[in-house]
């Protein structure tokens, strides 16, 4: 059974940083890409980054890139993004998801919680 | 890049058939065949519904279908449930590649 786990979220001050893990079991975690999908309270979904089976390939939303950094080790089965410069416009729960391009969500943790505020 | 267009509510009593549409452009919806839509129920993660425009992942019932037209995607729920009741969101990847959901729906089964 497909798993994903993330952790990391929390009360951060604008300018912060911030680290989410998303711990994976039950595939082959390095044959899939993996993304990030947020969602601010009350609103919708939007997808935030993706990295590539191999970890080669990344990709952002303009709204994160050069903020964000997405990363894996697939020696762990784990997902990483690092947040840095946070806003009060990254306050979301935070979904990571298996799939990416070709292949779509197929699967999603629960969600960790990141809040932006002073 | 901009959000998908969908209808921000929709509606339909028990029974009745319902469909969502989601409109994007030719960099995405209509560029590519993978389309997705998922529900998502209060408090709980997004479940992937329909893949690849029309595919079922196992376990989806029957009563869910998927289709596009240029632009435009669609989602039409048959014979409405209760349980159907939700927000909607298309999914499409992109010509940057990146993947651009569509800005929800809220499904009320009267």
């Amino acid at each position: 059974e497909v798993h994903l786990l993330e952790s990391g979220g929390g009360l951060v001050q604008p300018g912060g940083s911030l680290r989410l893990s998303c711990a994976a079991s039950g595939f082959t975690f390095s044959r899939y890409a993996m993304s990030w999908v947020r969602q601010a309270p009350g609103k919708g979904l939007e997808w935030v980054s993706a990295i590539s089976g191999g970890g080669g390939s990344t990709y952002y939303a303009d709204s994160v890139k050069g903020r964000f950094t997405i990363s894996r080790d697939n020696s762990k089965n784990t997902l990483y993004l690092q947040m840095n410069s946070l806003t009060a416009e990254d306050t979301a729960l935070y979904y990571c998801a298996k799939g990416f391009n070709d292949y779509p969500f197929d699967y999603w943790g629960q969600g960790t919680l990141v809040t932006v505020s002073s | 890049q901009s959000a998908l267009t969908q209808p921000a509510s929709v509606s339909g009593s028990p029974g009745q058939s319902i469909t969502i549409s989601c409109t994007g452009t030719s960099s995405d919806v209509g560029a590519y065949n993978y389309v997705s839509w998922y529900q998502q129920h209060p408090g709980k993660a997004p479940k992937l519904m329909i893949y690849d425009v029309s595919n079922r992942p196992s376990g989806v019932s029957i009563r869910f279908s998927g289709s596009k037209s240029g632009n435009t995607a669609s989602l039409t729920i048959s014979g409405l449930q209760a349980e159907d009741e939700a927000d909607y969101y298309c999914n499409s990847y992109t010509s940057s590649s990146t993947r651009v959901f569509g800005g929800g729906t809220k499904l009320t089964v009267l």
